[in-house]
């Protein structure tokens, strides 16, 4: 079946510094890749996503390649944020199968 | 904010009862999605329907239902309930117009069983 692997965490940064959280899939099928965020207390919105293989999705400073030679889409950001911190899940979902499968979820914490 | 709403935001219960959860897709979308957010499963997609009809199922227990309404409003039944059932409940909505399917996510109902 499909599934997610994101790197375990927390992730501890200070501010500015470099972000990167891999995330790598499984699929049975041509899946679209995604990125949500969870801030605490809050539900989850879409940060980024790409559809097919070499899109970069990017939004807020984060990006993502879809490489499907290494079926990967590793979350990137330049310089980090406090108001960052929050719980970074990568999903897909294949076409047919709409629901989303999700990573387990990457806690980031940005110290000032 | 994405525009999906849930009530209530937190339920307390026992053991053995059964509770509602509320979901209001935003405007104009016909698909809604349930998933289970707990610590020891992580987020797990229960049931999906697609204008009134059921169209996916993934991890949903059998004391668990749901059903969407004519309006597009959804409902997802929780009976004998027992503490493992204690989670955060997403709903999430999109239109399923063609393309890659986003998803909307409403606040969550976080259900503790005790």
């Amino acid at each position: 079946g499909d599934s997610v692997t994101q790197m375990e965490g927390p992730v501890t940064l200070s501010e500015e510094a470099f972000l990167t959280i891999n995330c790598t899939y499984t699929a049975t099928g041509y899946p679209s890749l995604f990125w949500y965020v969870q801030y605490p207390g809050e539900g989850l919105q879409l940060l980024l996503k790409a559809t097919k293989a070499d899109d970069k999705g990017s939004n807020k400073g984060f990006e993502a390649t879809y490489r499907k030679e290494t079926t990967s889409f590793h979350l990137e950001k330049g310089s980090v944020q406090v108001s960052d911190s929050a719980v970074y899940f990568c999903a897909l979902s294949v076409a047919g199968r709409r629901a989303l499968t999700f990573g387990s979820g990457t806690r980031l914490q940005v110290q000032p | 904010d994405s525009g999906v709403t849930q009530t209530p935001k937190h339920l307390i219960t026992a053991t053995g009862q059964r509770v509602t959860l509320r979901c209001s897709p935003r405007s104009g979308d016909l698909s809604v999605y349930w998933y289970q957010q707990s610590l020891d499963q992580g987020l797990q997609f229960l049931i999906q329907y697609y204008n009134g009809e059921e169209r996916a199922k993934g991890n949903i227990l059998e004391r668990f239902s749901a059903q969407q309404f004519p309006d597009l409003h959804s409902e997802l039944n929780l009976s004998s309930l027992e503490l493992g059932d204690s989670a955060l409940y997403f709903c999430a909505s999109s239109d399923q117009a063609g393309g890659p399917d986003t998803q909307y996510f409403g606040p969550g109902t976080r259900l503790t069983v005790l």
